[in-house]
């Protein structure tokens, strides 16, 4: 199994800035996510962080507003840049180990943006 | 990704098993069906998954159809602390992303 940890777990943010989301995994991982999920609703993919090289990102997603980084096995970041009340959700990290068919989940962090 | 249907909500009783359908019926040969639950105020977590055959597992069973285009989650004694969303998501062998749908919100009755 992995543990997940992210940081911060909630934040009040103001219009037009940016906030970079920490995520650590406990083991190495091969296939690190982040999702979102806004208020009531399901989980949507964002992007997959690829170590070492630019992120893959889902339709209507882009680097541009979401940049992510992935230095090594373990960790990666998520911004929202140029924030809006319209970003106010939770941003949860998420990993794979090898081919398994678990995906592991941090707590998520809570975003609201004023 | 091959898309599942699951209904918005169910309610059981505590302690009375629970059968959480979804229906799959564009899955393709390589897709694995997988069961993942969101309890309040946390990330989702895996339950079980399998290809062809039931699979049994500490948390559940899984109920896969003859011809794989439905599959049914057991919750063989249903506890308060399964109250949860639960999502059904097919993955196929070669991809990497899980996407999630709307999910079944499991109410349980005490």
């Amino acid at each position: 199994s992995a543990v997940i940890s992210q940081k911060p777990s909630r934040d009040i943010c103001q219009r037009g800035t940016s906030l970079t989301i920490q995520c650590q995994v406990d083991s190495q991982v091969t296939m690190m996510f982040w999702y979102r999920q806004q208020p009531g609703q399901s989980l949507t993919l964002i992007a997959t962080a690829n170590q070492g090289s630019e992120a893959t990102y889902e339709s209507g997603f882009v680097i541009d507003k979401f940049p992510i980084s992935r230095p090594n096995l373990t960790f990666s970041t998520l911004t929202v840049s140029n924030m809006s009340p319209e970003d106010s959700s939770i941003y949860l990290c998420s990993a794979r180990q090898g081919n398994t068919g678990e995906l592991f989940f941090g707590e998520g962090s809570r975003l609201t943006v004023l | 990704d091959a898309k599942t249907t699951q209904p918005n909500s169910m309610e059981s009783n505590e302690e009375e098993p629970v059968h959480l359908p979804c229906n799959h019926s564009t899955i393709s040969g390589t897709d694995y069906i997988h069961w993942y639950r969101q309890l309040p105020s946390q990330g989702p977590e895996y339950v079980i998954h399998g290809l062809t055959s039931n699979v049994n597992n500490r948390m559940a069973s899984l109920a896969i159809a003859e011809d794989r285009k439905s599959s049914t989650l057991i919750l063989h004694r249903a506890t308060l602390r399964d109250a949860a969303v639960y999502y059904c998501i097919l993955r196929d062998s070669t991809g990497n992303q899980f996407y999630f749908g709307t999910g079944t919100s499991l109410t349980v009755i005490p």
